[in-house]
């Protein structure tokens, strides 16, 4: 059976604080990605990543950065976190071009 | 860049029929998808749509007309576990990216 897990479910960071989100995969998955979701705008890719130690902007990553080390984990790193960062994060995974497995998100909210 | 459309909203009866509509503008087509999400949990695949027509499955078909850039998806014999939000999404094989629509939530009534 899929599965995509994610460290937290809800997550409470104050302003400035760095903050890492953790997903792992366990499907042996190449393609993995972070998003975010806000009411009205849909979910919103930050970055992707191909391949261990590769990784792709994609069409909001300022303020965020990302980490895979190993084909199972992709981290989603907030430098400085900011009240405008306060969000769902979710995460998902595929095997090349084809159906995005995602796991059950982390609400984070920076005050 | 890339523009989908779909309703924000739909409210339906238990037992009938709802169709939500997709609309899409992209400088890239390689297919759509079509998952459902329940409140607080994660998204779910549906359907994905390549070439164009219907695709059914179960109470749920999903139809695509790539020259006009358009989608819907059909939910038929609705049920209360219906009550969701629909994320129609468009696939671009170059970046291999996924980008989603605003979601349409869907609010079956008894």
């Amino acid at each position: 059976d899929v599965k995509v897990t994610q460290s937290s479910r809800y997550l409470v960071k104050r302003t400035g604080e760095k903050v890492f989100l953790e997903c792992v995969q366990d499907m042996d998955h190449e393609n993995m990605f972070w998003y975010r979701q806000d009411p009205g705008l849909g979910l919103r890719l930050i970055y992707f990543s191909y391949d261990v130690k590769m990784k792709e902007k994609g069409d909001i990553p300022e303020g965020y950065s990302v980490s895979r080390e190993k084909k199972e984990r992709f981290s989603l790193i907030l430098e400085s976190a900011s009240t405008n960062q306060t969000s769902m994060y979710l995460c998902a995974s595929s095997f090349g071009p084809d159906t995005q497995y995602f796991g059950p998100g982390t609400r984070l909210t920076v005050l | 860049g890339q523009n989908i459309d779909q309703p924000t909203e739909m409210t339906a009866t238990e037992g009938a029929i709802v169709q939500i509509n997709c609309t899409y503008q992209t400088s890239g087509f390689n297919g759509l998808f079509w998952y459902q999400q329940h409140a607080g949990e994660a998204p779910t695949f549906l359907s994905y749509n390549v070439l164009d027509g219907l695709e059914e499955k179960g109470r749920f078909s999903s139809f695509l007309s790539r020259s006009k850039g358009y989608s819907y998806l059909l939910l038929k014999e609705l049920q209360m576990k219906d009550s969701a939000s629909y994320l129609c999404a468009v696939y671009k094989a170059a970046g291999n990216k996924l980008t989603f629509g605003g979601g349409t939530r869907v609010l079956v009534k008894p």
